[in-house]
């Protein structure tokens, strides 16, 4: 039951160039999507998020984008650092609290 | 900077027996939240908790699992009777009361790493 699909396992991204890491969705009830970050031997850091009544959400070099008619949204992180090199999960609600998380995507940003 | 902390860092049990993992959220939070991820695979929602009841659930958190929050402070999950398929990382979150702006976002604490053998 993958509702929130990130279809790629890993990206690498030269430092100070663009990274965008994509997330599909199945369920057209999610309103409140959140990326968060993940360095091995962590919990998740809260990122980002964006209302399903938004179709973009910028916090420093941060943005979210959400298309709701294809169910996909994106994080653009810009420019990008080598303390960015982590995993990314993005997640979904439909205004519970139960949140699902997608596979994560492995970010690498080479000095 | 408030956090979640989790304790044990690290548990080890045997096939069969009881744990229970430990979690102190962050102070004016009021929702609570558990998660676990095998290794290499995904997070997975467990439950949710608010005013001392679960507010959802997964299919996973069966009848072996329950949570409780046992005092002002401290929110546990109990495994019964662990399996070899419990073992994984096991991470518990809180968030703000709804209604507060942003009140979805979740804060992770470093989890707890569950080996049954």
């Amino acid at each position: 039951d993958q509702q929130v699909k990130q279809n790629s396992p890993s990206l690498s991204v030269q430092e100070g160039r663009i990274s965008i890491l994509n997330c599909d969705y199945t369920n057209s009830m999610f309103d409140y999507f959140l990326w968060y970050k993940k360095y091995p031997a962590e919990g998740p850091t809260f990122l980002i998020s964006i209302s399903s009544i938004k179709d973009k959400n910028e916090d420093g070099r941060f943005t979210v984008f959400l298309n709701k008619s294809a169910k996909h949204l994106s994080l653009h992180i810009v420019p990008s650092q080598p303390g960015d090199s982590a995993v990314y999960f993005c997640a979904a609600t439909s205004g519970t609290y139960k949140y699902i998380f997608g596979t994560g995507t492995r970010l690498k940003v080479l000095a | 900077e408030p956090e979640v902390t989790q304790t044990p860092s690290h548990q080890v049990t045997q096939m069969g027996q009881e744990v229970i993992l430990r979690c102190v959220p962050i102070s004016n939070h009021l929702y609570f939240y558990w998660y676990r991820q095998i290794l290499g695979q995904k997070v997975e929602f467990l439950v949710s908790f608010y005013n001392n009841e679960i507010s959802e659930k997964s299919e996973i958190f069966d009848d072996q699992f329950s949570v409780e929050r046992p005092d002002g402070s401290n929110f546990t999950l109990k495994i019964r009777s662990t399996k070899l398929e419990d073992s994984a990382m096991y991470f518990c979150a809180s968030s703000e009361s709804p209604g507060v702006v942003g009140s979805y976002e979740q804060y992770f604490g470093p989890g707890t790493r569950l080996t049954v053998t």
